[in-house]
C-alpha cells in the first residue's frame, strides 16, 4: 500500500520555486517524511527529511503540515538541471526505503 | 568525494551465465542495499545488509545472491541469469538502516539475451 500520494507530473518555469506536495493523510507519529530525486537513469539523490518542524538545507525546504499530514518540498529557484522525478517517502527510522511512482518535473526555459 | 561505485555501468550477457555486479562505499557505511528499477514497476528492493556477514531479502530476492565479508563492499550476484532480470539496478549504502540518507551508485544496466 502506498503510503504517499504525489501528483503524477508538474511544471515549473527556471527560476521560479518549484513547490512539489504530498499527501500522507496516515503517517503515524514515529514517521519521517524523506524526500529523494532520481534524474534520468541516475541513482536516486537524497535531498531532504523532516519529522515535524519545517527543515531547510542547500538544496531545497521542506514544509510539513501542523497536523501531519501533508507535505511541501520547495525548490527555491528552480534551474533545467532540477529536472527530475521526486519521491516522497514515508517510514520510521528503522524502516527500509520504500520508492512510490513520485512525480515527474519539468523545468521550463 | 563520498560515492557509491557500482560495476559494470552496462551488461549484455547470455541467460545462464553467471554474473557478479560489484559495489563498493568509500563512507564506512553499515547498511547496504541493492534494488532493480523496472518500468511501471519503479525501485524495488532486492537485499540488504545491515553489516558484515548480515544480509537479508527485500521485496524481489528471487534469482539473486548476495555477501557482505567486508564493510565496504556489497556484491550482488546473479547465478544463474534469465531475460526477466533485464533491469537497471542500483546500489545503495547508508549510515544505518535507520538514516535516510542514502547514497546510490550510478546504476548498472543489466541485459539478459
Amino acid at each position: 500500500d502506498a503510503k504517499t500520494t504525489q501528483p503524477t507530473s508538474m511544471d515549473c518555469a527556471e527560476g521560479r520555486a518549484a513547490n512539489l506536495p504530498c499527501n500522507h493523510s496516515t503517517i503515524s507519529g514515529n514517521e519521517y517524511v524523506y524526500w529523494y530525486r532520481q534524474i534520468h537513469s541516475q541513482g536516486p539523490q537524497y535531498i531532504i527529511h523532516g519529522l515535524k518542524n519545517n527543515e531547510t538545507n542547500e538544496m531545497a525546504s521542506l514544509i510539513i503540515t501542523e497536523d501531519r499530514k501533508s507535505s511541501t518540498l520547495i525548490l527555491p529557484h528552480a534551474t533545467l538541471r532540477d529536472t527530475a522525478v521526486y519521491y516522497c517517502i514515508v517510514g520510521g527510522r528503522d524502516d527500509k526505503i520504500i520508492f512510490g511512482k513520485g512525480t515527474r518535473l519539468h523545468i521550463l526555459p | 568525494e563520498a560515492q557509491v561505485t557500482q560495476n559494470p555501468r552496462y551488461l549484455i550477457t547470455v541467460t545462464g551465465k553467471k554474473l557478479t555486479v560489484t559495489c563498493s562505499q568509500n563512507m564506512n557505511h553499515e547498511y547496504m542495499s541493492w534494488y532493480r528499477q523496472d518500468p511501471g514497476l519503479g525501485l524495488r528492493q532486492i537485499y540488504y545488509s545491515m553489516n558484515v556477514e548480515v544480509t537479508d531479502k527485500g521485496d524481489v530476492p528471487e534469482g539473486y545472491k548476495v555477501s557482505r565479508k567486508e564493510k565496504r563492499n556489497f556484491p550482488l550476484i546473479l547465478e544463474s541469469p534469465s531475460p526477466n532480470q533485464t533491469s537497471l539496478y542500483f546500489c545503495a549504502s547508508s549510515l544505518s538502516q535507520g538514516r535516510p540518507e542514502a547514497f546510490f551508485g550510478q546504476g548498472t544496466r543489466l541485459t539478459v539475451v
